[in-house]
């Protein structure tokens, strides 16, 4: 079955890097875009960045743009989003999925970042 | 890019029906949304894909008491023989080239 584990996630201090991962099983990942969502404390979804099958393109909500860089390695069947400057409205838990044609078809458990200081 | 509007909360009783709207911004009227559930402390699931006519593709293992319908500029998700754990936030979300948007979410309580 389509399975996508996040991991990754911690506490870190404003304006330093972090990188996640999700590992993705039971599907082969070269065939599907896969995205970033994000959800703050009580609030609700918020989308991050998006990467085709192969890497060649990639896109940004503006609130991360220049900041977070998405990628992938389908030889390991994980995709990657590395978060720099990080700042306290980065906080919280994020959700990595699956794209079928243009939307989310399965959603991973999500990993929680927490920048504090 | 377009805009996404749900009511933040809805109920209805044990057993019952209920039906949550997404209403798109005037000039994307005619785009698809998905819908997808959320349940206390867990990952989104997806529910369906649903089109401007109507059409909808559910995803895998998504109960026929989940369908969708559309009017307009308006998706609805309707839910019938409401059980306890439909108790959840529900999202919808749409595309434009190279965006993602989701509504603000409504939160159905089963009283």
């Amino acid at each position: 079955q389509v399975q996508l584990v996040e991991s990754g996630g911690g506490v870190v201090q404003p304006g330093r890097s972090l990188r996640l991962s999700c590992a993705a099983s039971g599907f082969t990942i070269s065939n599907y875009g896969m995205q970033w969502v994000r959800q703050a404390p009580g609030k609700g979804l918020e989308w991050v960045a998006f990467i085709w099958t192969d890497g060649s393109n990639k896109y940004y909500a503006d609130s991360v743009k220049g900041r977070f860089t998405i990628s992938r390695d389908n030889s390991k069947s994980t995709v990657y989003l590395q978060m720099n400057s990080l700042r306290g409205e980065d906080t919280a838990i994020y959700y990595c999925a699956r794209v079928l044609a243009e939307h989310p078809d399965y959603w991973g458990q999500g990993a929680l970042v927490s920048v504090s200081s | 890019q377009p805009v996404l509007t749900q009511s933040p909360s809805a109920s209805a009783s044990l057993g019952a029906s209920v039906k949550l709207t997404c209403t798109l911004s005037s000039r994307h009227s005619s785009y698809p949304i998905a819908w997808h559930q959320q349940q206390p402390e867990k990952g989104p699931r997806y529910l369906m894909k649903l089109n401007s006519d109507g059409s909808h593709d559910k995803g895998d293992g998504v109960p026929d008491r989940f369908s969708g319908s559309s009017s307009g500029a308006e998706r609805y998700l309707t839910i019938s023989s409401l059980q306890s754990d439909d108790e959840a936030d529900y999202y919808c979300q749409t595309w434009g080239t190279g965006i993602w948007v989701f509504g603000g979410g409504t939160k159905l309580t089963v009283l």
